[in-house]
């Protein structure tokens, strides 16, 4: 089975740009999470998505958005984008949207986004 | 809250043993740990639920001590491949949703 996929692995943009950010879950999988990972911060989360329907938010500013497709893919948007957004942007996949016993959550490649 | 690591890093040889530790200031529904290789994805580990019950995939064991709030990681007769960063992640509204708030982190570097 493919894992989950990510793209594009590596984006360079400058202050004031956008940005948009793709997630291909594993086949099957309906539920799709999205993470930044930065040295000082670690693993935040962003937000989660279900049936295309936004199921919980992470402490980030408006700039942040996302959307989820009737195919499970889901995308992420930087607007403005400020040097502070230069991150890895994981996205994590599972089947449910409910974290249990038998919900693992797997993690793609990610994006790695520098900001100039 | 964010959990709690400890240690922050941790040198072994192989063979050799390890715990780490992820505790939480808020009462804990699950705790989710994750190893991530560097420049790579973070790997699914196991899930500890509170009751006790276990599931993982790797020959990698853990506790769930609900009283104290905390999780251990155990990891015996260490490999060269054991090497990363290890996270805990815990839901934050008991399991509800799939978002999870991870720990700053457990550096392990696994020497020959």
């Amino acid at each position: 089975k493919a894992g989950v996929t990510q793209t594009p692995r590596y984006l360079i943009k400058t202050r004031g740009q956008q940005v948009t950010l793709s997630c291909s879950p594993i086949s099957g999988h309906r539920s799709v999470s999205w993470y930044q990972q930065t040295p000082g911060q670690g693993l935040q989360f962003l937000f989660e998505y279900f049936s295309e329907t936004q199921r919980n938010k992470g402490n980030f500013p408006g700039r942040f958005s996302g959307r989820q497709f009737s195919n499970s893919r889901s995308e992420m948007n930087v607007s403005t984008l400020e040097l502070g957004d230069s991150a890895l942007y994981l996205c994590a996949s599972s089947l449910s949207p409910l974290a249990g016993p038998y919900n693992e959550q797997f993690f793609g490649p990610g994006t790695r986004l520098t900001v100039l | 809250q964010q959990p709690v690591q400890s240690p922050q890093a941790v040198i072994l040889r192989e063979g050799e043993d390890a715990v780490i530790n992820c505790s939480s200031s808020k009462a804990l529904y699950s705790v989710h740990w994750y190893r991530q290789k560097h420049g790579e994805a973070p790997v699914f580990l196991m899930i500890l639920l509170k009751g006790g019950e276990q599931k993982g995939h790797e020959k990698i064991s853990a506790s769930f001590n609900e009283k104290k709030q905390q999780s251990s990681l155990y990891l015996t007769a260490s490999q060269l491949s054991y090497s990363g960063t290890y996270f805990c992640g815990t839901p934050v509204d008991g399991g509800a949703t799939n978002k999870l708030i991870f720990g700053t982190g457990t550096l392990l570097a696994v020497q020959p």
